[in-house]
């Protein structure tokens, strides 16, 4: 089956600790994207990838990291430096960096703090 | 005016009604838009996307009016389970990505 992977499902992070979240997809897309949802808000774009080892940051990219080594693989870093990390992360892909082509989602993962 | 703004609701209704959510948008440009649907803690699947006038599919017809910069989207004969939040996604100035409204909430009651 085609899709998103993303893990772990629900992550802890302690102070000062960096963690990291992975995403995968074997869709074959070219693009991928972080997002962040905090309850009751909208998603904000973190960082998005448009083809391998390029990427750009978005909206709220300050205390986060990314990679994008391969097609399928974008992992996310929750740096210290980032100190309200609490949220539901979600990772998209589509086929193209057009915004005419939908994004599809992975099932997230939800960041808490010790 | 937001780049893509919705009525947060809740929309309370009762099954078998019909209900309609609008949208608006700032991005005179944008030629393509998405209605996503979001369960409680699950992550946003497509819905329906829309690149001319319109869209229908099923119950859910989506409809586009770019003079007004608007965005609809009308279920007909709600069900239990659309019970959900409905994103309206539309592409940010520049087009590399896409912008999400923060969604309106829809209760369909028995």
């Amino acid at each position: 089956d085609g899709g998103i992977t993303q893990s772990p499902k629900y992550l802890f992070r302690k102070e000062g600790q960096n963690v990291t979240l992975s995403c995968e997809q074997n869709l074959n897309h070219d693009a991928m994207y972080w997002y962040r949802q905090d309850p009751g808000q909208g998603l904000r774009l973190i960082y998005y990838s448009q083809i391998v080892n390029d990427f750009q940051k978005g909206d709220i990219a300050e205390g986060y990291s990314v990679s994008r080594e391969k097609k399928e693989s974008f992992p996310l870093t929750v740096t210290s430096a980032q100190k309200n990390p609490t949220a539901f992360y979600l990772c998209a892909s589509s086929t193209r960096d057009r915004a005419d082509q939908p994004q599809h989602f992975g099932d997230g993962t939800r960041l808490s703090i010790l | 005016r937001k780049e893509v703004e919705q009525d947060p609701g809740p929309f309370n209704v009762p099954e078998g009604a019909t209900v309609a959510f609008n949208c608006t948008y700032s991005n005179s440009a944008s030629q393509s838009f998405f209605w996503y649907r979001q369960d409680c803690r699950k992550e946003p699947k497509l819905l329906m996307s829309v690149y001319s006038s319109g869209n229908e599919d099923g119950r859910f017809t989506a409809q586009l009016n770019r003079a007004s910069q608007y965005i609809s989207l009308l279920i007909r004969d709600s069900k239990l389970s659309d019970s959900a939040t409905y994103l309206c996604v539309v592409p940010s100035p520049g087009y590399s990505t896409l912008t999400f409204g923060k969604g309106t909430m829809l209760l369909v009651s028995p």
